[in-house]
């Protein structure tokens, strides 16, 4: 079984300043990793994901990701925000097997401020 | 592509009665659907793997007999919530793997579905 810990529950950050994400997650096999993004009442929109290769994943809407087995952290970055970002953000994992299942952080809430 | 649709977007009914939602993958195949519900300012927790042609498999604490899960084809699959209580009121979110080209595992979600039970 897998886990994930998004340890922010909350973050607030003023416009065009840059904002990280942190994630930690925990897994007995090697794992897939995502970060989704939910505006108020909208269903979950895929930000970036690490399947393999470089470690340093980069999504859209200028954020970007960075996967780092040994501390087991796969934390989201960018480097300046806008209004339009202030929404929920879901790290998730997803076990290199068969069964797709997607576990999910408890999430981060990102408020943008003018 | 991978555009995954669900109806109706919100639904308010009363107690006791039941509530059937679809959900639907319009521009693919999909052989594996995922239900999920949200609590308010809580994360997604997994309720069911819907596959096609097949039984659902529930998580853990989930009754089978309370949410029906029908996957009669490959774009749609539907969540049926039997004789509805307020607690039964959540944000219902479903998900869709490709059938094939895929092997990331990337689930593409749906809008979600406000459900209300007065």
């Amino acid at each position: 079984a897998q886990s994930v810990t998004q340890l922010d529950s909350q973050v607030p950050v003023f416009e065009e300043a840059p904002v990280e994400l942190r994630c930690n997650y925990s897994s007995s096999v090697s794992v897939y990793l995502f970060w989704y993004v939910q505006y108020p009442n909208q269903g979950l929109q895929l930000l970036l994901k690490y399947l393999s290769g470089s470690t340093l994943v980069k999504g859209i809407n200028g954020f970007e990701a960075e996967f780092n087995k040994s501390q087991t952290s796969f934390h989201l970055r960018k480097p300046s925000v806008h209004i339009s970002d202030t929404a929920e953000y879901f790290c998730a994992v997803s076990q290199r097997s068969n069964d797709y299942k997607l576990s999910f952080g408890a999430g981060t809430t990102v408020t943008v401020r003018a | 592509g991978a555009v995954v649709s669900q109806h109706p977007s919100w639904v308010i009914c009363k107690s006791g009665t039941s509530v059937k939602i679809e959900c639907r993958s319009l521009d693919f195949q999909a052989t594996t659907m995922f239900w999920y519900r949200q609590f308010p300012k809580q994360s997604l927790m997994l309720m069911a793997t819907s596959n096609e042609g097949s039984k659902a498999t529930y998580e853990q604490g989930v009754e089978k007999d309370k949410f029906l899960i029908n996957h009669a084809s490959l774009t749609l699959s539907t969540l049926t919530v039997t004789s509805a209580h307020p607690e039964d009121s959540s944000f219902y979110i479903c998900s869709a793997i490709r059938t094939s080209g895929t092997t990331d595992n990337e689930q593409f979600f749906g809008p979600g579905t406000r459900l209300t039970v007065l």
